[in-house]
């Protein structure tokens, strides 16, 4: 069955510090691969996306992702985080052939102290 | 502004009540998918309607039913209501031509709470 796993539950960390998230997922076709992100508040808002071509894609607010194939990853990263990152981090995959059924995983709640 | 409006934000319901959740896609959108996310888990599949038609269900029972009008706005509906159903509701539109290669775009959903 397919499944989407996310390493972390909580991560705190400063500003200015640098944010990696990760993400596996277990497939066995091809898949196109999401990041959104929910703040405080707020509706799941997508950060970036990934279906074809070079694995490392960028997003909104400087996130970027890597696309590891053979590992079945799709880490998310930030070189510098504000406080306004805060905000609870959601991997996605739908199988190509699968027309829209989004498999979540149980998300990534990150706190960014002052 | 989300683009997708769910109405109504929040709800209060009793066991074995059933509830009916609305939602308007983004506009330029056709296809609305329904998702359940419980506290501290990520969002599960419930259903997709495009044409108003069920194009694919999750592992939900027939206790969760939808719809979708011509408009394109959708509802669900959920029976005898249980005190697991309690979850935050989120629909999701898109364009379908584009199924496969947009990110959907998400409403601020319908709290549910089942007393």
């Amino acid at each position: 069955a397919q499944s989407v796993s996310q390493h972390n539950h909580h991560v705190i960390l400063s500003e200015a510090a640098s944010l990696e998230l990760g993400c596996n997922y277990s497939y066995g076709g091809t898949v196109n691969l999401f990041w959104y992100v929910q703040y405080p508040g707020q509706h799941l808002q997508l950060l970036l996306k990934y279906f074809s071509g070079d694995p490392l894609v960028k997003g909104i607010k400087g996130f970027e992702a890597e696309f590891i194939k053979s590992k079945f990853s799709f880490n998310l990263r930030k070189p510098s985080v504000q406080w306004s990152d805060t905000a609870e981090y959601f991997c996605a995959v739908t199988p190509t052939d699968s027309w829209g059924k989004l498999q979540f995983g149980a998300g990534t709640q990150v706190v960014v102290t002052p | 502004d989300a683009g997708v409006t769910q109405s109504p934000t929040h709800l209060i319901k009793t066991r074995g009540q059933q509830v009916t959740l609305r939602c308007s896609p983004k506009s330029g959108h056709d296809t609305v998918s329904w998702y359940q996310q419980a506290l501290g888990q990520g969002p599960q599949f419930i259903f997709q309607y495009y044409e108003e038609e069920e194009r694919q269900r999750g592992n939900f029972p027939d206790r969760f039913s939808g719809h979708q009008f011509p408009n394109y706005s959708s509802e669900l509906n959920v029976n005898a209501l249980l005190l697991g159903d309690s979850a935050l509701y989120l629909c999701a539109s898109s364009p379908s031509r584009a199924s496969t290669t947009y990110g959907y775009t998400f409403g601020s959903g319908t709290r549910l709470t089942v007393v």
